[in-house]
């Protein structure tokens, strides 16, 4: 999996939108960008991957540079239940093959 | 997406037994579940890749003697803690590959005393 960089913590204020950023520099044409994220004491969630373009669905959108060198996270209207640990991953080819955790951002999400 | 359980979602046990945590795939055939372990304020570490009718993978430093992996059917994996020690206290994640996407259970808090 391609090394990626997230920033620990990032707060955001409710209804607002979250952008959360990630950094994967060294990711490989193979290698495609996946969103998770883990709400305390609960099993990760899927929540979008892209490979070139950038995706939209019904939690997010994935914003991906033209040179696949970062990517944004975009949570459109932020609710309390959107507080969890963000996971960006880079895994070879899907996330069908093992996953590689790194440190994560913990969105918090304030009134 | 595809829904994947486990079983019991919490355990207290004391220091030397044993303890058996069930992963299950309940609405598809999974021939490749994987094994999470959580420390608290720690990113998950994968334990071990389980496939179905044959041996587990095991990640370096991870001893295969005391985490006995078994991937008995395709909509079953289960990881017993053998002779548990409170070190071994932590949140055990599985997960259920279908297709190209992986689908992950609830977690079981294991505390052993």
């Amino acid at each position: 999996d391609a090394k990626t960089t997230q920033p620990p913590s990032m707060d955001c204020a409710e209804g607002r939108a979250a952008n959360l950023p990630c950094n994967h520099s060294t990711i490989s044409g193979n290698e495609y960008v996946y969103w998770y994220r883990q709400i305390h004491s609960q099993g990760p969630q899927y929540i979008i991957h892209g490979l070139k373009n950038n995706e939209t669905n019904e939690m997010a959108s994935l914003i991906i540079t033209e040179d696949r060198k970062s990517s944004t996270l975009i949570l459109p209207h932020a609710t309390l239940r959107d507080t969890a640990v963000y996971y960006c991953i880079a895994p070879v080819n899907n996330a069908g093959n093992m996953l590689t955790f790194g440190g994560g951002t913990r969105l918090m999400v304030k009134p | 997406g595809a829904v994947v359980s486990q079983h019991p979602s919490w355990v207290i046990c004391k220091s030397g037994t044993s303890v058996k945590i069930e992963c299950r795939s309940l609405d598809f055939q999974a021939t490749t579940m994987f094994w999470y372990r959580q420390f608290p304020k720690q990113s998950l570490m994968l334990m071990a890749t389980s496939n179905e009718g044959s041996k587990a993978t095991y990640e370096q430093g991870v001893e295969k003697d005391k985490f006995l992996i078994n991937h008995a059917s395709l909509t079953l994996s289960t990881l017993t803690v053998t002779s548990a020690h409170p070190e071994d206290s932590s949140f055990y994640i599985c997960s259920a590959r279908e297709d190209n996407e992986q689908f992950f259970g609830p977690g079981t808090r294991l505390t052993v005393l």
